[in-house]
């Protein structure tokens, strides 16, 4: 079954620490992956994307991923947190040789940033 | 970027109205848009498909009679939850697929708070 999972639910960072967050994905072909990001009460905004080619795809905001297939996992790093960053962070895996355009979304990962 | 607009951005409707919420793709193509329902705390459920110039596919559980959905034009998808009731409520986004990016990348917009009364 195709599923993405966001391990932890709710993550608190002081401002200026690093940060990853973990995203695991079952798919049985070619996956597409993505970071969204929402802040309250908004839409989703995309932070990066992974289609092929380089592992470690760069986004907005200073944020990074990496792809790593062999541990199914599609991990969102920055490495110095702003307190603007707190939002509700998204996982997303999509693609495949049909390519209809349905995403699967994880459950999100709440960040909360201490100052 | 893309930019993906949704209006209106909250409604209050009665219990038993219709209410249409529209998903406009700004300044790029889309064969494609998608409409996804969120509940406080939730992730997004894609509730269906819009497909330009044809029906949408709806996901299972959604019932296409509740939730019309029309794609008129490559930048146009509206969505009209018909007699509307108190669990209706919710926030409703849509996404379009960028034609020229590959169609591989959904942009979201902003969102629509609905409430029912």
């Amino acid at each position: 079954a195709q599923s993405v999972t966001q391990p932890d639910i709710h993550i608190t960072v002081s401002e200026g620490a690093s940060l990853e967050l973990r995203c695991n994905y079952s798919y049985g072909a070619t996956p597409y992956l993505f970071w969204y990001v929402q802040s309250p009460g908004q839409g989703l905004q995309l932070l990066l994307k992974y289609f092929s080619g380089d592992t470690l795809v760069q986004g907005i905001k200073g944020f990074e991923a990496e792809f790593k297939r062999s541990q199914s996992s599609f991990n969102l790093r920055k490495p110095s947190v702003h307190w603007s960053d707190a939002a509700e962070y998204f996982c997303a895996v999509g693609g495949g040789s049909s390519n209809t355009g349905k995403l699967i979304f994880g459950q999100g990962t709440t960040l909360q940033v201490k100052p | 970027g893309a930019v993906v607009s949704q209006h209106p951005s909250r409604v209050i409707c009665k219990s038993g109205t219709s209410v249409k919420i529209e998903c406009r793709s700004l300044d790029f193509q889309a064969t494609t848009m998608f409409w996804y329902r969120q509940f406080p705390k939730k992730s997004l459920m894609l509730m269906a498909t819009s497909n330009e110039g044809s029906k949408a596919t709806y996901e299972q559980g959604v019932e296409k009679d509740k939730f019309l959905i029309n794609h008129a034009s490559l930048t146009l998808s509206t969505l009209t939850v018909t007699s509307a009731h108190p669990e209706d409520s919710s926030f409703y986004i849509c996404s379009a697929r960028d034609l020229a990016g590959g169609a591989k990348t959904q942009y979201f917009g902003p969102g629509t708070r609905l409430l029912v009364l």
